[in-house]
């Protein structure tokens, strides 16, 4: 158990839709990061950020958004849902170099 | 740009053997960190160990160690005597020293270990 929880734990979604997934992360800690883990690959930074400001992005289009509310949890944001969207979607909430993930929000996008 | 290679995509073994895990990186960076992650069935990375890419020293944690070579840019896992719960997915990943919770991970080694 690492405190992080996410929710929902599953989704189903259809294509063009679009979805809000959550985290809240350990107690204390200012740093969240999110992940997509498609299936057989290994997880890829989405973005991260630090006391509600976005900290960092990796290669994903706009349509993929975030927000960090004053308690630190976090929302992912992905408009306009691609069948490529399905994966598993990670977060990882941080405090002085300790990363701790919760256990992910299974996607599917039909 | 940095990368992590993981070539064995799947291993089996039985247990009570000892079984390699590895990984080779690629960075520009001259300072950087090195990580071991497991993820079980469930989905929850769980955390292993993180390497300085200063402290080339191997480590030993019960039946894990770590075996770092920066002149060969890897960062080798081995489970001595390995059980039926160290089956799992195992990921190697790299980050840059002014951001380590921006990791680039590998694509990940799925151990079986069969009694």
């Amino acid at each position: 158990e690492t405190g992080v929880t996410q929710s929902p734990t599953h989704l189903i979604k259809t294509r063009g839709q679009q979805v809000t997934l959550r985290c809240s992360s350990q107690s204390g800690h200012n740093t969240v990061s999110w992940y997509q883990q498609a299936l057989g690959q290994g997880p890829q930074f989405i973005f991260q950020y630090y006391r509600e400001e976005e900290n960092g992005r990796g290669n994903f289009p706009p349509r993929f958004s975030g927000l960090q509310f004053p308690n630190y949890s976090s929302e992912l944001n992905v408009n306009a849902l691609e069948l490529d969207d399905s994966a598993l979607y990670l977060c990882a909430s941080s405090w002085v170099n300790e990363q701790f993930f919760g256990p992910g929000t299974r996607l599917t996008v039909l | 740009a940095q990368k992590v290679t993981q070539a064995q995509t799947e291993i089996s073994v039985v247990e009570k053997e000892d079984v390699t895990l590895d990984c080779v990186y690629e960075t520009r960076d001259t300072t950087y960190y090195l990580f071991w992650y497991k993820q079980p069935p469930s989905g929850e990375l769980v955390f292993l160990i993180r390497r300085n890419s200063f402290d080339e020293q191997n480590e030993i944690s019960g039946r894990y160690s770590w075996n770092f070579q920066k002149s060969t840019s890897s960062f080798n896992f081995t489970i001595t005597a390995s059980q039926v719960v160290d089956s799992a997915v195992y990921f190697c990943a790299l980050s840059e020293a002014r951001n380590t919770d921006k990791l680039i991970f590998g694509t990940g080694t799925r151990l079986q270990v069969f009694p």
